[in-house]
């Protein structure tokens, strides 16, 4: 079975100032591990995954998480937030092998503030 | 290339009524998940199709309904519109079946009053 844990439903932070978006998953198996973004009214956007290569993961967007085996943990963090980064990120988990579905946090919805 | 697309966009119905959601995956891409996304319960898997078949299906009950099409476009219906099922319906494509990268479409924000 696996699940995901967002930690923070909400998170402001002025713009400039750096980002941190928790993500605690549980998976009997070896995991895969996402972040996506969603911006009001739109899809889902990409924006990194971590599929057991290296452990930090550069995304896009200046965004980057760490897989943390021992803490069951993906983190997501930016060195300095921008006003368009404001939206809702979802933090999602995988089988990395198999077909099972991708299991969805709730989402942390960050805001940025001038 | 152009993205996953969905239509329609929005949709109005009242309880008792059906309706067909439609989705068209990035050229090439053969496996579409369908997912509903409401302030509740957030994303939740529907089902995912590959080469015409449902290979995964998620907890919702039997008024939801998929197909896939050779061309790999995919339709959903929703029988028996209840107000709960107000929600926004994702659509997501993948190269293949098992691969994890999902392209989502821009969704079909359904409304039933």
């Amino acid at each position: 079975a696996q699940s995901v844990t967002q930690l923070d439903s909400h998170v402001s932070v002025s713009e400039g100032t750096p980002v941190l978006l928790r993500c605690n998953y549980s998976s009997s198996y070896s995991p895969s591990l996402f972040w996506y973004v969603q911006h009001p009214n739109k899809g889902l956007q990409l924006l990194l995954k971590y599929t057991s290569a290296a452990t930090l993961v550069k995304g896009i967007n200046g965004f980057e998480a760490e897989f943390k085996k021992s803490e069951t943990s993906f983190h997501l963090t930016k060195p300095s937030a921008h006003m368009s980064d404001a939206a809702e990120y979802f933090c999602v988990v995988g089988r990395l092998a198999g077909n099972t579905p991708l299991v969805f946090g709730k989402g942390t919805r960050l805001s940025v503030i001038a | 290339k152009a993205g996953v697309t969905q239509t329609p966009r929005y949709l109005i119905k009242t309880r008792g009524q059906q309706v067909t959601l439609s989705c068209s995956p990035i050229s090439g891409h053969r496996s579409v998940s369908w997912y509903q996304q409401t302030p509740g319960q957030g994303l939740q898997f529907l089902f995912e199709y590959f080469s015409e078949t449902q290979r995964n299906k998620g907890n919702f009950p039997g008024r939801f309904s998929g197909r896939q099409f050779s061309n790999s476009r995919s339709e959903m219906n929703v029988s028996t519109l209840e107000l709960g099922d107000s929600a926004l319906y994702l659509c997501a494509s993948s190269l293949r079946r098992g691969e994890r990268e999902q392209f989502f479409g821009p969704g079909t924000r359904l409304t039933v009053l």
